[in-house]
C-alpha cells in the first residue's frame, strides 16, 4: 500500500524558513516524480513544484519559484521542500503526492501539513 | 500560470447526472492530453478520479467520465449520489513541464 506522510509544519515569521519532509512507503520511491501542492484555508488548490525520480528535473509555481527548493533523497524514500523568505499568502496545508502509477497526473497524496505564517 | 476556470458550483438531484466545465489555454488544457480531475471531501486529501482527460484509475466508480474539446475539459458524474458531493478540481500539464489546477467546483446533490 502506497503512504505517504508529511512533517515539519508549524508556525514560522515572515522572512522565515521551514522544511516540510514526506515519507514514502509502498512503492519504489525512486523510481517516480514527486509533488507538493498546497491550499491555504477556504481555498483552492495551487501546484507548488515537482521533482523528476532521479532528483534532476524541478519545476516551480511561479508564486514560490526563487523561494522554495524542491528535493529528494532516494535513499531514505523522502521528499522534502525547503521553503525561505515566506509571506503570510504562503499559508496552507501542503500536500505531498506522488505520479506513481499515472503519467501527469498526482494519483497517491499524503494527509498535508498545516505551514501559519505569521507575527 | 492563471488557474483553470470552473463553475463555483453545481447542482442536481440523485440519479440525475452533471458536468463541470473547465476551461483553460492552448499552453496547459487545449496543448495535451493531460487533464486530471480530484475530488475533495472537507478536511480530507484530493482524490484522484480521472487521469489523461477520460481515463479512470482502479477503484473509480464508472459514473465518473471526463471528455476534451479544445482548451475546454468537462467531467461528468453519472447517477449522482449523495457521496458525490464534495469539491472538484480540474488540473492539467502545461507546455511549461509546471501544473496548473482549476478553481474549483462545490457539487451539491439536493
Amino acid at each position: 500500500e502506497v503512504l505517504l506522510v508529511e512533517s515539519g509544519g508549524g508556525l514560522a515569521q515572515p522572512g522565515g524558513s521551514l522544511r516540510l519532509s514526506c515519507a514514502a512507503s509502498g512503492f519504489t520511491f525512486s523510481s517516480y516524480a514527486m509533488g507538493w501542492v498546497r491550499q491555504a484555508p477556504g481555498k483552492g488548490l495551487e501546484w507548488v513544484s515537482i521533482i523528476s525520480n532521479s532528483g534532476s528535473s524541478t519545476y516551480y509555481a511561479d508564486s514560490v519559484k526563487g523561494r522554495f527548493t524542491i528535493s529528494r533523497d532516494n535513499s531514505r524514500n523522502t521528499l522534502y521542500l525547503q521553503m525561505n523568505s515566506l509571506r503570510a499568502e504562503d499559508t496552507a496545508v501542503y500536500y505531498c503526492a506522488s505520479r506513481y502509477a499515472v503519467n501527469k497526473a498526482f494519483d497517491y497524496w499524503g494527509q498535508g501539513t498545516l505551514v501559519t505564517v505569521s507575527s | 500560470q492563471s488557474a483553470l476556470t470552473q463553475p463555483a458550483s453545481v447542482s442536481g438531484s440523485p440519479g440525475q447526472s452533471i458536468t463541470i466545465s473547465c476551461t483553460g489555454t492552448s499552453s496547459d488544457v487545449g496543448g495535451y492530453n493531460y487533464v486530471s480531475w480530484y475530488q475533495q471531501h472537507p478536511g480530507k486529501a484530493p482524490k484522484l478520479m480521472i487521469y489523461d482527460v477520460s481515463d479512470r484509475p482502479s477503484g473509480v466508480s464508472i459514473r465518473f467520465s471526463g471528455s476534451k474539446s479544445g482548451n475546454t475539459a468537462s467531467l461528468t458524474i453519472s447517477g449522482l449520489q449523495a457521496e458525490d458531493e464534495a469539491d472538484y478540481y480540474c488540473s492539467s500539464f502545461t507546455t511549461s513541464s509546471t501544473y496548473v489546477f482549476g478553481t474549483g467546483t462545490k457539487v451539491t446533490v439536493l
